[in-house]
């Protein structure tokens, strides 16, 4: 079952701040996640692994709460270079060493001067 | 060096068809993956390998095999192609972690 993501598009001006959420049904090891911007390919951005981690990749930052099966990717003061479709990958926690990863359906990230 | 590639970039083909899209990659990953992506529906997972020799079904594997003869090369083929099979296909590798992804090929199926 693919993770749910919210919300499914948003519009930014440059310089606001947003949050991405992505949600799954079963127990997770780790969530990854992607940006791609339009006619690309999927670029990584960042890996959080269980225990409740945090990360940051330049303004980008991400949690995870495994208790919950969630993670959330936090985009502060937001660049034209942000706007593109996130993604985020789960892998769940018996899928073995293969890091099979279930992608969700994506955000469309639009950030507008 | 050119990380993941694939060929070919675009095909159209008839129903009933068949092609092979290959996949290239130069890091020496241990893992290979090939999705499919329509809109709104994010990457698909079709088939998979952990190691050369090895291959395995993903979430939509039906009309599609694959073979990993070669490290380094993982092959995509579709015996008879639908319309349905109408999408953008991506090739990644990985050593575990991050994903690498290729540029892409856009089949279209009429």
């Amino acid at each position: 079952q693919q993770p749910v993501q919210s919300p499914q598009a948003v519009i930014l001006r440059e310089g606001e701040d947003a949050v991405i959420n992505c949600s799954s049904s079963k127990a997770l090891y780790s969530v990854h996640w992607y940006r791609q911007k339009h006619g690309e390919a999927p670029v990584f951005l960042m890996i959080l692994l269980k225990g409740g981690e945090q990360k940051g990749h330049e303004k980008i930052s991400a949690s995870f709460n495994e208790k919950k099966q969630q993670s959330s990717l936090y985009l502060t003061a937001s660049q034209l270079s942000y706007s593109g479709t996130y993604f985020c990958g789960t892998l769940g926690a018996n899928t073995g060493t293969a890091s099979k990863l279930t992608f969700g359906t994506g955000t469309r990230l639009q950030v507008t001067l | 060096n050119a990380g993941v590639t694939q060929t070919p970039k675009f095909r159209v083909l008839k129903t009933g068809q068949s092609m092979t899209l290959l996949c290239a990659q130069d890091m020496n990953h241990e893992y290979m993956y090939w999705y499919r992506q329509d809109p709104g529906m994010g990457l698909r997972l079709i088939h998979y390998s952990v190691g050369e020799g090895t291959t395995a079904k993903g979430e939509v594997p039906d009309g599609y095999n694959v073979s990993r003869l070669k490290k380094q090369n993982f092959l995509l083929g579709l015996e008879s192609a639908a319309p349905s099979q109408t999408s953008v296909y991506f090739c990644a590798s990985s050593a575990g972690g991050e994903q690498y992804f290729g540029p892409g090929t856009r089949l279209t199926v009429t």
